[in-house]
């Protein structure tokens, strides 16, 4: 089956500071990838829409110079906090759609703990 | 606006005892409904969408355009089905965003 990966599972940073995230399609393409957020025990909140070749599309409150995202190639997508705060603090996952039949289906990855000290 | 609501946070029920998680959602369009299951330590997978219209592990969900639900039913639950368990919304058509519910964890009781 499609196997979406998340590097790194965890991190900790200091306030002020980037933070890279990379979000893989192990062995599939993915020209659409999707950013989410959780909060402890709180659902899944779409950040944005990560488009290989164009420009993310960010949900609506989101800041798009803080989360910066990137879809270099049709197998990685970035998400780089910026200027990471405390209140940045989360469980970042991403997903990947699947293809053929399999279109409708998201593709999770495992997520990466983001603490901001 | 795209909506999906779960109103219970916690569910727990017997092992063996039949068990119904809540869905309801609000959509303009036309709508693909998705049940997604993240067990422990686990991440989150999809366990079944309307369109396909089949049962796995046991649970079933219909599609209730009329009052706008999304149920997810199970005759005789299992400890295995203890997890996380999210309905989502997304628009009919594929490829599409995601919308989640709150999500319900469910625990089975031996």
């Amino acid at each position: 089956g499609a196997v979406v990966s998340q590097h790194p599972s965890w991190v900790i940073c200091k306030s002020g500071t980037s933070v890279k995230i990379e979000c893989r399609s192990l062995d599939f393409q993915a020209t659409t990838m999707f950013w989410y957020r959780q909060f402890p025990k709180q659902s899944l909140m779409l950040m944005a829409t990560s488009n290989e070749g164009s420009k993310a599309t960010y949900e609506q409150g989101v800041e798009k110079d803080k989360f910066l995202i990137n879809h270099a190639s049709l197998t990685l997508s970035t998400l780089t906090v910026t200027s990471a705060h405390p209140e940045d603090s989360s469980f970042y996952i991403c997903s990947a759609p699947g293809f053929g039949q399999g279109a409708s289906e998201q593709y999770f990855g495992p997520g990466t703990r983001l603490t901001v000290t | 606006a795209q909506r999906v609501t779960q109103p219970e946070k916690l569910l727990s029920v017997f092992k063996g005892a039949p068990v119904e998680l809540k869905c309801n959602y609000s959509y303009s369009g036309s709508p693909e409904l998705f049940w997604y299951v993240q067990y422990s330590r686990q991440r989150l997978q999809l366990l079944l969408r309307h369109i396909s219209r089949e049962s796995i592990k046991g649970f079933t969900a219909d599609l209730n355009k009329g009052e706008t639900s999304f149920h997810l039913k199970k005759p005789f639950a299992q400890e295995e089905d203890s997890a996380m368990y999210y309905c989502a919304l997304s628009a009919l058509g594929g490829a599409q965003k995601l919308v989640f519910g709150q999500g319900t964890r469910l625990t089975i009781n031996p």
